[in-house]
């Protein structure tokens, strides 16, 4: 079972530029969310979804989008990268639709840089 | 915000030796999840407890909870080296959210 798979593993992006962290699922997880990881900061709630075409966002929004038309993908984007998103970004999945209720289960994560 | 915050935030031992870490947080809870990472991977699912439970066990680990203190605690027995691994607590305060302390890095030397 591949579970949650994170692409790309590594990128390097200039400010301003735009890109989309892809999140895939296989579990048929109704919840997905995507944290973000910095050194002495824990995980960061960004944006969660509850099911296909329900988003919503959480601690920590400005600067990411989020959509959710599948229930088996969930992509965050970049409209325009910033030096502070620089972070380490993982993908969660839950087979609750409140998400919190139930075990998240981890994609390997996205190292960003934003030079 | 921060929710749960885990204490202490970094514990050395020796394999053989327990592990305790706890983790306090300040509003009511459903649930307390514990998960672990081992460098440069995702977070893994331990134990969650719900709120009407004092305590739980899964394998080596042990979880107790008191929500009348606000805290939790994660016992490692018997601890390996493969324990190595940051630890994290997580609640569930009835708002869709899993809320996320920021950590506790165990190193379990052989």
């Amino acid at each position: 079972n591949a579970g949650v798979t994170q692409t790309p593993k590594f990128q390097v992006l200039k400010t301003g530029q735009s890109m989309t962290l892809q999140c895939a699922q296989d579990m048929n997880h109704e919840y997905m969310s995507w944290y973000r990881q910095d050194p002495g900061m824990g995980l960061r709630l960004i944006h969660y979804s509850v099911g296909a075409g329900i988003t919503d966002q959480g601690e920590v929004p400005n600067g990411y989008n989020v959509s959710r038309s599948t229930t088996e993908d969930f992509p965050l984007r970049l409209l325009s990268a910033a030096p502070s998103q620089t972070s380490v970004y993982f993908c969660a999945s839950s087979y609750s639709h409140r998400g919190a209720d139930s075990p998240l289960h981890f994609g390997n994560g996205t190292r960003l840089t934003v030079t | 915000s921060q929710q749960g915050e885990e204490d202490p935030q970094a514990l050395s031992i020796q394999e053989g030796e327990n592990a305790t870490m706890n983790c306090s947080y300040k509003t009511s809870i459903n649930n307390l999840q514990w998960y672990r990472q081992n460098s440069g991977r995702g977070l893994v699912h331990l134990i969650l407890i719900r709120s009407n439970e004092r305590e739980k066990h899964s394998g080596r680990l042990r979880v107790t909870l008191d929500t009348s203190k606000k805290s939790s605690s994660l016992l490692i027995t018997a601890s390996r080296a493969a324990d190595t691994a940051s630890y994290f607590c997580a609640t569930d305060n009835g708002n869709n959210r899993l809320a996320f302390g920021k950590g506790n890095q165990v190193v379990v030397i052989p």
